[in-house]
């Protein structure tokens, strides 16, 4: 089975402008959540979607914003960037069921001038 | 709320050595507990997990139990390889429905041939 896969790799951006990132899950799984990983933050986490609802949602600004469509791929949207944006973006997908195991892509590195 | 502690880093070792990083928890109820590890420039993967009591996950010589007197899942392995340099997080997932993955702030482990 195929991974999770991130589309960018990599980006650049400035201040002040939008971004959005793109997550494919692993064939079947049909929950999506989205972390932030920083040196000064760690891994925090941002939001999990399941059959295109947000199901839970961590402690971002109102910038930072996802959704997913139908077949499961899902999008994070940032907006007006600051520098403090500047982060690997991971996306993990799993089955919907408790405590099911994350698999996480190889992520987006963000770095905004 | 959902919390895990972790060994501070870095830790450097020669090859050949036994490893030990500690991992305590808080949680309510019976969380699941993993480990993934991050190599250079990589998104995060699964190491191992367990979800129960008394559990032992293990998976390319590293193993962890879940102990629930101490609310504690550290990591070993009896020999470790320079291959086995890499940033190592211990996290957990708590028992209801769509939670977050909880990390720690993770151990930078560096091994010296």
């Amino acid at each position: 089975k195929a991974g999770v896969t991130q589309t960018p790799r990599y980006l650049i951006k400035t201040r002040g402008q939008q971004v959005t990132l793109s997550c494919s899950p692993i064939s079947g799984h049909r929950s999506v959540s989205w972390y932030q990983q920083t040196p000064g933050q760690g891994l925090q986490f941002l939001f999990e979607y399941f059959s295109e609802t947000q199901r839970n949602k961590g402690n971002f600004p109102g910038r930072f914003s996802g959704r997913q469509f139908s077949n499961s791929r899902s999008e994070m949207n940032v907006s007006t960037l600051e520098l403090g944006d500047s982060a690997l973006y991971l996306c993990a997908s799993s089955l919907y069921r408790e405590q099911e195991t994350q698999y996480f892509g190889p992520g987006t590195r963000l770095l905004v001038l | 709320g959902n919390s895990v502690t972790q060994m501070e880093g870095p830790v450097t070792l020669s090859e050949e050595a036994f490893l030990t990083i500690n991992c305590t928890y808080t949680a309510t109820g019976y969380p699941s507990l993993f480990w993934y590890v991050q190599y250079p420039g990589e998104g995060l993967q699964l190491l191992l997990k367990a979800t129960k009591a008394d559990d032992k996950g293990s998976n390319k010589g590293f193993e962890a139990t879940y102990r629930k007197e101490t609310t504690s899942f550290h990591l070993e392995k009896g020999s470790v390889q320079v291959s086995d340099s890499a940033v190592y997080f211990c996290a957990l997932r708590g028992p209801f429905g769509n939670e977050k993955l909880t990390f720690g702030t993770g151990t930078r482990l560096t091994i010296i041939p």
